[in-house]
């Protein structure tokens, strides 16, 4: 049972434009939302994070939105850079029940066309 | 600050085998948990530890195990091995207590043949 999911297995996006990655959750119980970037052979990079009693977070040029009611939240990468190729994946957490514990989406692979 | 380490960094065994990786965390942080990366099942969640104690455990056989030491320094075990374990074995690292960003290591390539 996939809890979290990343519909979009690509993204091909041009250098100076917005990248949007979507993310969907089925376990309401999850409160507590981040996003990875990873390049080949290396662990995932913390980017962003949102607690669900935000509907929005902003770092640079990411910004993380999260609609509770639809169990739905999307990075927004502005502008997009040939540097943010790489796969990002989003993850939850039920802080309550599992703190530490988060589910993963199988990402998405992002393509910055220079 | 240091980042993460995980060693070794690859690692080639036979079906039957055992084998340990070993985790060395952001100095002060005191959570450790463990993920494995495969291509199909993407990355799932093995087991946290903080200050010791195992603290979330995820589905995986008891084959998989782990400890942590007082210095949070953590190891993960996998004893008769399948082919199925090959994958990209992950440590994450957060000050746990409260704040749930958590870094990664390089990670362990295992490939059992």
């Amino acid at each position: 049972d996939q809890q979290v999911k990343q519909n979009s297995p690509s993204l091909s996006v041009q250098e100076g434009r917005i990248s949007i990655l979507n993310c969907d959750y089925t376990n309401s119980m999850f409160d507590y939302f981040l996003w990875y970037k990873k390049y080949p052979a290396e662990g995932p990079t913390f980017l962003i994070s949102i607690s669900s009693i935000k509907d929005k977070n902003e770092d640079g040029r990411f910004t993380v939105f999260l609609n509770k009611s639809a169990k739905h939240l999307s990075l927004h990468i502005v502008p997009s850079q040939p540097g943010d190729s790489a796969v990002y994946f989003c993850a939850a957490s039920d802080l309550i029940s599992s703190g530490d514990k988060l589910t993963f989406g199988t990402g998405t692979r992002l393509a910055v066309r220079p | 600050k240091a980042g993460v380490t995980q060693t070794p960094r690859y690692l080639i065994k036979t079906r039957g085998q055992q084998v340990t990786l070993s985790c060395s965390p952001i100095s002060g942080h005191r959570s450790v948990s463990w993920y494995q990366q495969t291509p199909g099942q993407g990355l799932q969640f093995l087991f946290e530890y903080f200050s010791e104690t195992q603290r979330n455990k995820g589905n995986f056989p008891g084959r998989f195990s782990g400890r942590q030491f007082s210095n949070s320094r953590s190891e993960m075990n996998v004893s008769t091995l399948e082919l199925g374990d090959s994958a990209l074995y992950l440590c994450a690292s957060s000050l746990g207590a409260g704040v749930y960003e958590q870094y990664f290591g390089p990670g362990t390539r295992l490939t059992v043949t």
